[in-house]
């Protein structure tokens, strides 16, 4: 069956550390986004993309960025985690227009 | 940017109740989606729904588009369907989500 995949589930950093959360999707859908979950504030977009070579900025985008060099896979980089960036990460894919399907999300701390 | 209100924030059911959630949206969009986060984070799409109304057993959907709001209703609630629902709008070239109704069934 077709899913989407987050690795790790939890993560532990230090503050100014790089970090990179992968996101694989075997849909072959062509959207692909990243969104954070924090209490209070529902689900904010941090990035997106349409396809290869794609990538645009949601409304939570400083800090973050984000590489699409194939179909399947969209990682999310933390250039230098900030403690303001502990969240749940979600990442989910969609064909245009389509239903929108979710992975099983990333727990960040940054100490 | 396209604004997604979600009624009520909170609520509180016994077993068996029925309910009805509300999405409100601030401008036309492409389409809609409910979503149900269950207790321990998993994000399920219920519906997609830009227009008209959907049923799976228990729960049912409808939007209005023209007026811009959705509406899902549970019937007979049963604890599993405890979790939070979230709407989300496409609009603007992205998907943004509404803060979502949290839902707790009294057993």
């Amino acid at each position: 069956d077709a899913e989407i995949t987050q690795s790790p589930r939890h993560k532990i950093t230090e503050t100014g550390r790089q970090v990179t959360l992968a996101c694989h999707q075997t849909w072959n859908h062509n959207n692909m986004f990243w969104y954070r979950q924090d209490l209070g504030h529902g689900l904010r977009l941090i990035h997106y993309s349409y396809g290869v070579q794609d990538t645009n900025k949601g409304e939570v985008s400083d800090g973050y960025s984000v590489s699409r060099s194939n179909t399947e896979d969209l990682p999310l980089t933390l250039e230098s985690a900030a403690s303001s960036q502990t969240s749940v990460y979600f990442c989910a894919s969609s064909e245009s227009g389509g239903k929108l399907f979710f992975g099983s999300g990333t727990q960040l701390s940054v100490l | 940017g396209i604004q997604v209100e979600q009624s009520p924030p909170d609520l509180i059911l016994q077993e068996g109740a029925n309910s009805t959630l509300r999405c409100n949206f601030s401008d036309s969009v492409n389409n809609l989606q409910w979503f149900h986060q269950n207790p321990w984070g998993q994000l399920i799409n219920l519906f997609y729904i830009p227009s008209g109304t959907k049923q799976n057993g228990r729960l049912s959907a409808t939007t209005v588009a023209t007026e811009r709001y959705s509406l899902l209703y549970i019937s007979s609630s049963q604890t599993t369907d405890s979790g939070v629902y979230f709407c989300a709008v496409e609009g603007d070239d992205k998907i943004i989500f509404g803060k979502g109704t949290r839902l707790h069934i009294l057993p």
